[in-house]
């Protein structure tokens, strides 16, 4: 089955500051992979996703990047504030209706 | 869109009573239901999941259980609650490829 890992667990950043978390999975068929936050008590929240057949997406602060012949994505955010402070989670999937992997999540904190 | 009613909030039970968490699907049919499990500071644990009524997969052994008694209807239970139950479960839905998630519950074994 697929398995999706995530490093490191926490990250620390100043604000303004620019945030990258990675993620690796090992599944080659999946061709789904989206992002999640969740804040301290409440339920994951989708924040960007990409498919497999693009290399890049935007979303204002956020990006995220995908490299197929590595299996790994990645999660970018720029310019970051502390409400970006949470619990990020990739995930990975192999199509519609199948089974979402995630990985195991990051603590980032943004320092004032 | 696709919501997910998740009950209760919060839960202190004492180590060896019964569990029975319940989540409902509303805005669409026959999702795919999944339970997590989040231990604090922790990553999200797949318990169970399933993609139909009466359908259960289980993807860690452990005193608990799942039932899917109607097609927007997934249920927790346990006989005897342990301490190491304790944690933030996460009822899940999956429809294509989008996952959407109830509030969830945070349960206290004392």
């Amino acid at each position: 089955g697929e398995n999706v890992e995530q490093h490191p667990s926490t990250l620390s950043v100043q604000e303004g500051d620019s945030a990258v978390i990675k993620c690796t999975y090992s599944d080659s068929a999946s061709n789904y992979f989206p992002w999640y936050k969740q804040e301290l008590g409440k339920r994951p929240q989708l924040i960007i996703d990409i498919r497999s057949n693009v290399g890049e997406k935007k979303d204002q602060r956020i990006a995220v990047t995908l490299n197929k012949t590595a299996k790994h994505f990645s999660l970018h955010i720029t310019e970051t504030q502390p409400e970006d402070s949470a619990v990020y989670f990739c995930a990975a999937s192999t199509g519609a209706n199948s089974k979402l992997t995630f990985g195991k999540g990051i603590t980032l904190s943004v320092r004032p | 869109s696709q919501t997910i009613h998740q009950w209760p909030a919060t839960l202190v039970q004492p180590v060896g009573s019964p569990l029975s968490l319940e989540c409902t699907v509303e805005g669409t049919s026959n999702p795919n239901l999944y339970w997590y499990r989040q231990a604090a500071g922790r990553g999200l644990q797949l318990l169970f999941y399933s993609v139909g009524i009466g359908q259960i997969s289980s993807e860690v052994p452990q005193n608990l259980s799942a039932s899917r008694p109607q097609d927007r209807q997934f249920i927790l239970s346990s006989k005897k609650l342990l301490l190491s139950d304790s944690g933030f479960y996460l009822c899940g839905g999956l429809v294509n490829t989008e996952a959407f998630f109830g509030q969830g519950t945070r349960l206290t074994v004392v």
